[in-house]
């Protein structure tokens, strides 16, 4: 019954290969979001989706692209994969809560490890 | 210049301290904010909202100044489970846009 999920929670790959990170929400949220946390543990936006459609990309190299099969999931797939790569990559997922407020909630996190 | 900017710390306190951070945030179309404790190795999680009035959720107190664009988390009584790291957050509303501070550790010592 987990709210966000995201597979796989390790991954371990050399240089120069394509891999994808997988998220799922079953919360019934219309905004979902991919994150990267660096080795100085900022967080810091990637994407943005609301219902399927791109709303916020930001300056992420166009190896990195995100693909929303529905409301409910938002795929992270990379391609030529680089040291400065290597990251925690969390997904999460939001909802607008009345008062103009949304609240975040995130997958337990992909470690991403690039040889 | 940062969206958002906090003390990384980290603070060392005992337990039974009462510890306070404070962020600033850059933003004036800033219009949700939140403090969310990561654990090591963990996802974030939503600790509390911080609303204009102030709002106390047990022993935590969160406080938003708007004039001034910052945000402040009171810690009573610590615990040994308090140490995390507590990470700043302001939504601008209309772009769905999360902003996060680099996070302020806190290590409460028995």
């Amino acid at each position: 019954d987990t709210a966000v999920s995201q597979t796989p929670k390790y991954l371990v790959t050399q240089m120069g290969n394509d891999k994808s990170i997988k998220c799922e929400q079953n919360l019934g949220h219309d905004t979902m979001y991919w994150y990267k946390q660096d080795s100085k543990k900022f967080l810091k936006i990637m994407f943005s989706y609301n219902n399927k459609e791109l709303i916020i990309n930001e300056t992420v190299p166009n190896r990195f692209s995100p693909k929303s099969p529905d409301k409910a999931h938002l795929n992270l797939h990379i391609n030529s994969l680089e040291l400065g790569d290597s990251a925690v990559y969390f997904c999460a997922s939001s909802q607008e809560m009345g008062r103009g407020e949304e609240k975040l909630f995130f997958g337990s996190g992909t470690q991403l490890s690039v040889l | 210049r940062k969206e958002v900017e906090q003390d990384p710390g980290p603070f060392n306190v005992p337990e039974g301290a009462t510890v306070a951070f404070n962020c600033t945030y850059s933003n004036s179309a800033s219009q949700s904010f939140f403090w969310y404790r990561q654990d090591c190795r963990k996802e974030p999680k939503l600790l509390m909202s911080v609303y204009s009035s102030g709002n106390e959720d047990g022993r935590f107190t969160a406080q938003l100044n708007r004039a001034s664009q910052y945000i402040s988390l009171l810690i009573r009584d610590s615990k040994l489970s308090d140490s995390a790291t507590y990470l700043c957050v302001v939504n601008v509303y209309n772009f769905n846009k999360f902003y996060f501070g680099s996070g302020t550790k806190l290590n409460v010592k028995p």
